[in-house]
């Protein structure tokens, strides 16, 4: 079974600098998508970003960004300029391609101090 | 609007007294899951529908039940309530098919209480 894993469970940063979040996977297969989504405290869902394991650029969204290394099955999320509306609980989350079905990580929680 | 609507947002209940956690989605999804979140663990999956009729279990369905008669609506039953579901539950919704495949919408949470 695939497996998420995210080790560090709260992090901080300075606002206007840059963070990553760390997450690694565990898989046999070749097709698979990544996400990164991100989980203010009004609870809420929202995807960040998403990665398709078959292309090798890095997927972007504006500040966010991600570091796919497969052979490493690292999938990284860095935030530049950080900005107080990022604390939120950041969740690595694994989809096998063919399956709908998503693994999440435990989650990281981002604080940024003005 | 394109969302995943839950309802109630808050819950509080007393165990054994039947409940229903409303999941209702306008994009014409195919497939709709409900998750469990708890401090710690992540999200888990309880319950997924690949279409209309069409429903199997996740990773903890202990205490759960579903149904989708109508491609819309995904509705969570708890037959019995007891206070190890006491948690944060998301419906999501997302494709099965095209560009935007398996990107799961979610909605905006049911914070339930089981007392």
């Amino acid at each position: 079974a695939q497996t998420v894993t995210q080790s560090q469970p709260e992090m901080s940063v300075q606002e206007a600098e840059t963070v990553t979040l760390s997450c690694t996977y565990d898989t046999s297969e070749n097709n698979y998508y990544l996400f990164w989504y991100k989980q203010p405290p009004s609870r809420q869902m929202i995807l960040v970003i998403r990665q398709e394991a078959y292309k090798q650029q890095n997927a972007t969204e504006n500040r966010f960004s991600v570091n796919f290394q497969k052979a490493a099955k690292s999938f990284s999320l860095k935030i530049s300029d950080s900005q107080l509306g990022d604390t939120a609980m950041y969740f690595c989350a694994f989809n096998q391609g063919g399956s709908e079905k998503l693994v999440f990580g435990k989650g990281t929680k981002l604080t940024v101090n003005p | 609007e394109a969302q995943v609507t839950q309802n109630p947002r808050y819950l509080i209940t007393v165990t054994g007294k039947k409940l229903t956690v409303t999941c209702s989605q306008n994009m014409n999804h195919e497939y709709m899951s409900w998750y469990r979140q708890d401090p710690g663990l992540g999200l888990r999956q309880i319950y997924y529908s690949m279409n209309v009729e069409v429903t199997d279990k996740g990773d903890v369905p202990e205490g759960y039940k579903v149904s989708r008669k109508e491609k819309r609506n995904f509705p969570l039953i708890l037959e019995s309530p007891s206070p190890n579901q006491t948690s944060l539950y998301f419906c999501a919704s997302s494709l099965t098919r095209g560009t935007a495949k398996n990107i799961q919408y979610f909605g905006a949470g049911t914070r339930l209480s089981v007392l």
